[in-house]
């Protein structure tokens, strides 16, 4: 059973240019989440989505940044016009789908993706 | 929003002593509480949770103490040993309107060091 995958692994990027960073949850998991970790530090929420809807996005930048989980394939984080100040690891975790009113709780993460701006 | 605090940042202990770490949160509707272990360069890895309904829950050698009055959880590790070293986190989160499980909301992480 494969665990959450996110990719790419690496990624640097010049200012200005766009970053785009993908997650596929673990099977039969249907919510996603994103988090960046700046170095030393620890986890910031970003936004939480399920497929086509984004939930809550309260943690995400007004500005340069977008998610999308399509109703196929992986959910997408979007950095449009990076700065220095993007440089971090991105991680997304998934979870179940709530089952007969049973909220499933637990959150897997992925490997994260660790961005670069140079 | 939600804040949790976790103290100490550094834990240093001896090979087979016990390590507690703590942390305290501010908004009294969450109702979910895990624990992550992330080594470097690696990613989270949920070790242990706990839910509202429950004061303590244990597995082999950790355990995590909830106390909703105070609003602070604990993690202790007993017999500690050389991979237990890595960053620990604690975090916390309460049920969105859409259903599923919210955005968690983690404390700034403890460096705990097993001293051989």
């Amino acid at each position: 059973n494969a665990g959450v995958m996110q990719n790419p692994r690496h990624l640097v990027r010049r200012r200005g240019q766009e970053a785009r960073l993908r997650c596929s949850p673990m099977k039969g998991h249907s919510h996603v989440y994103w988090y960046r970790q700046l170095p030393e530090e620890g986890l910031k929420f970003m936004v939480y989505l399920q497929k086509e809807n984004i939930i809550d996005e309260s943690g995400m930048p007004k500005e340069r940044f977008s998610a999308e989980f399509p109703k196929e394939g992986p959910s997408i984080l979007r950095i449009q016009q990076v700065v220095r100040g993007d440089s971090a690891a991105y991680f997304c975790a998934s979870s179940p789908p709530s089952l007969s009113g049973i909220i499933s709780y637990e959150q897997y993460f992925g490997p994260g993706t660790r961005l670069t701006v140079t | 929003g939600e804040n949790v605090e976790q103290h100490p940042s550094t834990l240093s202990v001896q090979e087979g002593d016990s390590a507690v770490i703590k942390c305290t949160y501010s908004d009294s509707a969450s109702n979910y509480f895990p624990w992550y272990k992330q080594e470097l360069g690696k990613r989270p890895q949920l070790i242990i949770d706990i839910r509202s309904n429950v004061g303590e829950k244990k597995d082999q050698r950790i355990a995590v103490t909830l106390n909703k009055t105070a609003k602070h959880f604990s993690l202790h590790i007993t017999e500690t040993q050389p991979e237990d070293s890595a960053v620990y986190f604690c975090a916390a989160s309460k049920p969105p309107p859409g259903g599923g499980a919210d955005g968690l909301t983690f404390g700034k992480g403890t460096h705990l060091i097993i001293q051989p």
